[in-house]
Formats: structure tokens, sequence, C-alpha cells
């Protein structure tokens, strides 16, 4: 596809649940980046993939959440035992940004929205 | 914490008017990006600054950046009712790899 895509686009789950989310990067894009969006806490950064080296995971909230990557297709972002506070979109984004050149703009996909109950 | 401040927070104004949009941070800057986004779903990056700029346009955007005031304005001329959106700026620090860090943003309505 010409976008960033992620799904599902919306999910639903109850409180204690895990949940996977899954961004499917623009193909080519080295460069892979979650981030989230709550009333409370605006637009956060989560973490960030750049090709083999190892991720920046400075702005995961907790333990509970993770990220992996498949070399530079697929992520995927897991949150265990989910609470209601991280009931948020997921936004994930891919940029064509290399370590020599890391400053790229970012193509954002349509988010998750994901809502613990 | 968000690193961008962005006023006003909500902006109305009728078709055909200028809106203007402004956008300040605390630490440098490597680059400074604004970003548009409809209904609180995918953003859709509109324009990049880099430090070493000061203006840059495309089509009815134009975007200033003032290193020494850590301060950026977005400027849509001619708006549409099609702009009524959210609009976040975003920076990337020189000291934190490429990862954004976004403004709390402005809501634009433009009204027909």
């Amino acid at each position: 596809g010409a976008g960033v895509s992620q799904s599902p686009s919306n999910k639903v789950t109850e409180k204690g649940k895990d949940v996977e989310l899954r961004c499917d990067p623009i193909s080519g894009h080295t460069a892979l980046y979650w981030y989230r969006q709550s009333l409370g806490q605006g637009l956060e950064f989560l973490i960030y993939f750049q090709g083999n080296s190892a991720p920046d995971k400075s702005g995961l909230p907790s333990d509970r959440f993770s990220a992996e990557r498949t070399g530079e297709s697929v992520s995927t972002l897991t949150i265990q035992r989910t609470q209601q506070e991280d009931s948020a979109v997921y936004l994930c984004a891919s940029s064509g940004a290399t370590g020599t050149r890391p400053y790229n703009e970012q193509f954002f996909g349509p988010g998750t929205r994901l809502t613990v109950l | 914490s968000q690193q961008g401040e962005e006023d006003p927070q909500a902006l109305s104004i009728q078709e055909g008017e200028n809106a203007t949009m402004n956008c300040s941070y605390k630490t440098s800057i490597n680059n400074l990006q604004w970003y548009r986004q409809n209904s609180g779903r995918g953003l859709v990056h509109l324009i990049l600054i880099r430090s070493n700029e000061r203006e840059k346009h495309s089509g009815r955007l134009r975007v200033t950046l003032d290193t020494s005031k850590k301060s950026s304005s977005l400027l849509i001329t001619a708006s549409r009712a099609a702009d009524t959106a959210s609009y976040f700026c975003a920076t990337v620090k020189e000291t934190s790899g490429s990862r954004l860090t976004f403004g709390e943003g402005t809501q634009l309505t433009v009204n027909p």
C-alpha cells in the first residue's frame, strides 16, 4: 500500500487483558515510531526503531508496554494487563530517516483507538 | 511532557480569512514540523522547517521560525472550510534522535 496502515482500527478490551496493535510502515522506510494520543496527555512518543539499531524505548510509560519490529517491516505494540489509563489512540509513523540523515518528515497511520473498560 | 505550546488553543474564522497559529518550544532543535489532524485520527505532515531556515512556503501555507525566540508560526492564507482541523507543531531536538515532541495543538474552525 501507499501509506502506513494500522490494525485494528478500534479495539475494546477489559481491564487486565493483553492487547496487540499492528503497524505496517511504508515500504522502504527504515524508521518506525509509535506515539499515543490521549485527552490528558496529548501526543506522546513511545518507542522508535531505526534499522538494526537498538530501539529507543525511552517513551514507554511502564514495563507493561513493549514493541517489536521484524527487520524493516511490520511492528507490533503489546500492552499487557491493560489499565483504563491506557485508553488512547495509538499512532504509528514511518520515515525514510537513516542513521546519517535522521531528520525527515514522518508519515502517520490512521491509528488504533484502544478503549479499556 | 509536551515541549511545544501553541496558541491559540482554538481559532474560529470565516472562509477567505487568514489563520495564524503560533508555537513555542524550550530546547535547541534540529527542525520543526507542522502536522494537521482531522477527527482525532492520523496526522498529515504539512511542512518541515530546519533550524537554519527562517521561512518556508508550501501552497497556501507559510511557516516562519525564530530560533532566538524559540517560536514558530503557521499562516494559512485564504482559508477554506476544508481547512477545519487540529494543527500541531512538533520539534525534533538535537539531542533526542528523530522522535517528535508535539505541542498541544490549535483547533481551527473555518466557517463557510
